[in-house]
């Protein structure tokens, strides 16, 4: 099962900022938490990736609590062609060194005109 | 853009056909992956193999069968499926280690009749 929770949709308008969040209370020292999207049953698309300090990339940024409780994607700027669902995953070790992406419902994202 | 292309994009097949999904990434990961997603349900992991070896297999019943004959290619291989098989498969590939992206391709569309 997922270990993360998320809202199932969310709206934005064009032109604000989409602030997605995520739990994922039960994360472990060294799990990172990733984040994707996935657009019209397209192969899912990475977005950004931390462990516990935040991080900004072209696309967004992912704001980490202290914690490491749970997390925040940021879109600045939202456009529609961001409208999609947006999966927040912790990365599952499945044997040492190796790693399982295991991905939950998501949150469709909305950005309206 | 993305670096794992999967062919073909669609395919439609009858219960008794024989036929095989295929996977190339041009990325240098030694880990690859086949997910299934079926409507309006998150995706599914079916499959990993890391180092050429099957590192995972979630219960998949044995009409669906991989082959991983080097790093690059991945294979799945499909014998008399069902119309609940019907779905979109993705391939993804990655490299083994904490804090390491997984990336998609565009997945294969298959339809059962």
């Amino acid at each position: 099962d997922a270990k993360t929770t998320q809202p199932p949709s969310m709206d934005c308008a064009e032109g604000r900022a989409a602030n997605l969040p995520c739990n994922h209370s039960t994360i472990s020292g060294n799990e990172y938490v990733y984040w994707y999207r996935q657009i019209h049953s397209q192969g899912p698309q990475y977005i950004i990736h931390g462990l516990k300090n935040n991080e900004t990339n072209e696309m967004a940024s992912l704001i980490i609590t202290e914690d490491r409780k749970s997390s925040t994607l940021i879109l600045p700027h939202a456009t529609l062609r961001d409208t999609a669902v947006y999966y927040c995953i912790v990365r599952v070790p499945f044997r040492p060194g190796g790693q399982n992406f295991v991905f939950g419902p998501g949150t469709r994202l909305s950005v309206l005109p | 853009e993305t670096g794992v292309t999967q062919t073909p994009r669609h395919l439609v097949m009858g219960m008794t056909n024989k036929k095989s999904l295929k996977c190339e990434q041009h990325l240098g990961h030694n880990a690859m992956y086949w997910y299934k997603q079926s409507a309006k349900k998150p995706l599914e992991l079916m499959f990993v193999y890391s180092l050429e070896e099957r590192v995972e297999n979630n219960s998949v019943p044995s009409r669906f069968s991989p082959e991983c004959p080097n790093s690059s290619h991945l294979f799945l291989h499909l014998h008399t499926l069902q119309p609940e098989d019907s779905a979109l498969y993705l391939c993804a590939s990655s490299q083994e280690g904490y804090g390491n992206t997984i990336y998609f391709g565009e997945g294969s569309w298959l339809t059962v009749v």
